[in-house]
C-alpha cells in the first residue's frame, strides 16, 4: 500500500531561521502530493497541493517541489514566524475520482520561539 | 462560500454506550464526503467515504458505521463504544478529483 514518511518531530526553531521538513513517499501510482497544516484543536488545513512531477507548490512562504525520481516532497520556508507553530502533514492521493483517499505521514510538530 | 459544521465539538462517553457524530456541508452540491480518525498525537486515517446519498463505503473496520441520509449530511455512529474509539473525528469533503477540506473535528473521549 501507499506510505508517507516525514521528519520526526518535534522541531523547535527561532524566529527568522529556515525550515525544512523532509517527506518521502511510496506508491505504485502517480500521486498528487499535499502539505496540510493543523493547529491545536482544529482540523487540517490545506497548505498547497502539487499534482504533477517536477512542479512546485507554494503558499504563505512555504514551498515544496514534487521530485518523482527521488519520491520526495520536502517542505521549506526561508524564515519562520511564531505563527507558523503547528503540526505539518505530508500526504498523497492516488485514487482520485470517487474517493480522494489521502494517505498521511505521521506529522511534524513545529514550535517557533521568538 | 462552502462551510462544514461538525457536531458535537466534544464528547465524553462510557464504554459500551452508543455514539452518533454528524456533519453538514453547506454551499456545495453533491460533494464527496469522508470520515477520518486521528488518535491522540497520531496521524489521520480515512474510515469511510460517500459519493452520493445513501451510499457509503467502509475503508477501515473499527466497529463503526456511517450513513448519508441527505446530500449535505454525513453521520458516524456505533451502538457500543470501545476505549480504542477515543480520538479526534474529522468530517471532510471534496469535489470530484480535487483537494480535501476538513471540518473542525469532534474530540471523543471514551472512559
Amino acid at each position: 500500500g501507499d506510505s508517507v514518511t516525514q521528519t520526526e518531530g518535534p522541531v523547535t526553531l527561532s524566529e527568522g531561521t529556515s525550515l525544512t521538513v523532509n517527506c518521502s513517499y511510496e506508491t505504485k501510482q502517480y500521486p498528487t502530493l499535499f502539505w496540510y497544516v493543523q493547529y491545536p484543536g482544529e482540523g487540517p488545513q490545506l497548505l498547497f497541493k502539487v499534482p504533477k512531477a517536477n512542479e512546485k507548490g507554494s503558499n504563505r512562504g512555504f514551498e515544496a517541489t514534487y521530485n518523482k525520481e527521488a519520491t520526495s516532497f520536502h517542505l521549506q520556508k526561508a524564515s519562520v514566524q511564531e505563527s507558523d507553530s503547528a503540526v505539518y502533514y505530508c500526504a498523497l492521493s492516488d485514487q482520485g475520482g470517487s474517493n480522494a483517499k489521502l494517505t498521511f505521514g505521521k506529522g511534524t510538530k513545529l514550535s517557533v520561539k521568538s | 462560500a462552502q462551510t462544514i459544521h461538525q457536531w458535537p465539538v466534544a464528547e465524553i462517553k462510557a464504554v459500551g454506550s452508543p455514539l452518533s457524530l454528524g456533519c453538514t456541508i453547506k454551499g456545495k452540491s453533491s460533494p464527496n464526503l469522508y470520515w477520518y480518525w486521528q488518535a491522540t498525537g497520531g496521524t489521520l486515517q480515512q474510515l469511510f467515504y460517500s459519493i452520493t446519498v445513501g451510499q457509503v463505503e467502509s475503508v477501515v473496520q473499527l466497529n463503526l458505521s456511517a450513513s448519508r441520509p441527505k446530500d449535505d449530511q454525513f453521520i458516524l455512529s456505533t451502538e457500543k463504544l470501545l476505549l480504542s474509539h477515543s480520538g479526534f473525528y474529522l468530517c471532510a469533503w471534496s469535489l470530484w478529483d480535487s483537494e480535501v477540506f476538513f471540518g473542525k473535528g469532534t474530540r471523543l473521549t471514551v472512559v
